[in-house]
Parts: structure tokens; C-alpha cells; sequence
């Protein structure tokens, strides 16, 4: 049982360029979603998804796009990279219908943009 | 603007202490409280708390949550040096979390 795989693992990418950050679950969840993770911030909500063709915004959604074509498959995209996206990213998945159901998280991107 | 706090931000103790971690929150359509552990990777969930002063238990790890005055505690008995990690308190709403910049606890052996 693989529960949520992300990759890459790590990432180093130039001011400008572009791309896009991978998330599966097989745990058939409906919801899913994207947290960065900075120093002393905590995980803070990119975007999420509640299902298939359903997406929404979080917290901190600006400079990222995504997009659920699938149950299993919710890809980050960074239209073009700054180094304020630095970060450690997590997917994380839950069962939406389970009421109260908590997260569970993929193994993080570590992003650098220089 | 949905919030959670959490304190101390850094611990440090010797193995064998009990520690307490503070957790307090403001969240519209609270639903829950979750504790997390991270250490290298990913967060592991510990507990989810819905009901106040229902305490929950798991080896040495326990949890309470106080819904009037908002907040949860994690106390750890008889710390080991493999509790040393980031623990991370959240608080539930809608189909949403909002999480707590963390607690980092480090046990010296």
C-alpha cells in the first residue's frame, strides 16, 4: 500500500522556469490537497480538490495551478518559478466522505529556485 | 482569519522527562483538533480530538481537548530520544486543516 507518493523528491530550478510538482494516492480519496511548508509558518494550504474536476483555491494559491483529472492524480504546476517558492511542498489525501477522516501526506518536494 | 498557536516553539529536555505541548486555536466551523509527529519526512497522524475532556491514549502519548476555552494539550511520558521530531497541531473545517507553525522537541539522551 503506497498511500501518497510525490515527485520529484528534490528540485532546483532558475527564476522563470517552469514545473510540475507530481502527487498520486491509491487509497481511492476523495479529497486532496497541496501545503507548502516554510520555516516557522507551518504547512499553509496551496489548493485542494474534493474530486474529480474540482478545484479550489487555499491559502497561499498565487504563482501554482493545478488540476484533477483523476480520483488518484492532483499535479502541482508552477507557471514561473521565484524564489519565494522555495519551500518544502506535501500532497496530502483524506476521505472526504469519512466524516472527520484525518490527512495523510505524501514524503514532500524540496524546491529550491534560484 | 482562522488561526492556531502553538507553544513552546522549541523544547528541549533529557530522556525520561514528561513534556507537555500547548495548542490553541480560533477556527470558523471547528470540526476538530489533530496532532501530528514529523520528523524527517512526512507528518504521521497521532490523534484527531472532537469531544472535550475526552482524553485519548496511545502508549505513552496522550491528548485532550478543551472546546470552551480552545485549546489541546499533548502530554509525553517518559520521553526517548525516537520522540525527538516536530509535532504540529491543526485545527479542522469544512474539508479543510489550518495548521500550527509546530512544536520542535529534541530528548537528549
Amino acid at each position: 500500500n503506497a498511500g501518497v507518493t510525490q515527485t520529484p523528491k528534490f528540485q532546483v530550478l532558475k527564476t522563470g522556469q517552469s514545473m510540475t510538482l507530481q502527487c498520486a494516492q491509491d487509497m481511492n480519496h476523495e479529497y486532496m490537497s497541496w501545503y507548502r511548508q516554510d520555516p516557522g509558518m507551518g504547512l499553509r494550504l496551496i489548493h485542494y480538490s474534493v474530486g474529480a474536476g474540482i478545484t479550489d483555491q487555499g491559502e497561499v494559491p498565487n504563482g501554482y495551478n493545478v488540476s484533477r483529472s483523476t480520483t488518484e492524480d492532483f499535479p502541482l504546476r508552477l507557471l514561473s518559478a521565484a524564489p519565494s517558492q522555495t519551500s518544502v511542498y506535501f500532497c496530502a489525501s483524506r476521505a472526504a466522505r469519512t466524516f472527520n477522516s484525518p490527512l495523510h501526506f505524501g514524503n514532500g518536494t524540496r524546491l529550491t529556485v534560484t | 482569519e482562522d488561526k492556531v498557536v502553538q507553544s513552546p516553539l522549541s523544547l528541549v529536555v533529557h530522556e525520561g522527562d514528561t513534556v507537555t505541548l500547548n495548542c490553541s486555536y480560533e477556527v470558523t466551523n471547528f470540526r476538530s483538533l489533530l496532532w501530528y509527529k514529523q520528523e524527517k519526512k512526512a507528518p504521521t497522524f497521532l490523534f484527531m480530538l472532537t469531544s472535550s475532556g475526552i482524553e485519548k491514549k496511545s502508549g505513552r502519548l496522550s491528548s485532550i481537548l478543551d472546546k470552551k476555552e480552545l485549546f489541546s494539550i499533548l502530554n509525553i511520558t517518559a520521553t526517548q530520544t525516537g520522540d525527538s521530531a516536530v509535532y504540529l497541531c491543526a485545527g479542522a473545517y469544512g474539508q479543510n486543516f489550518v495548521f500550527g507553525p509546530g512544536t520542535r522537541l529534541s530528548v537528549l539522551p
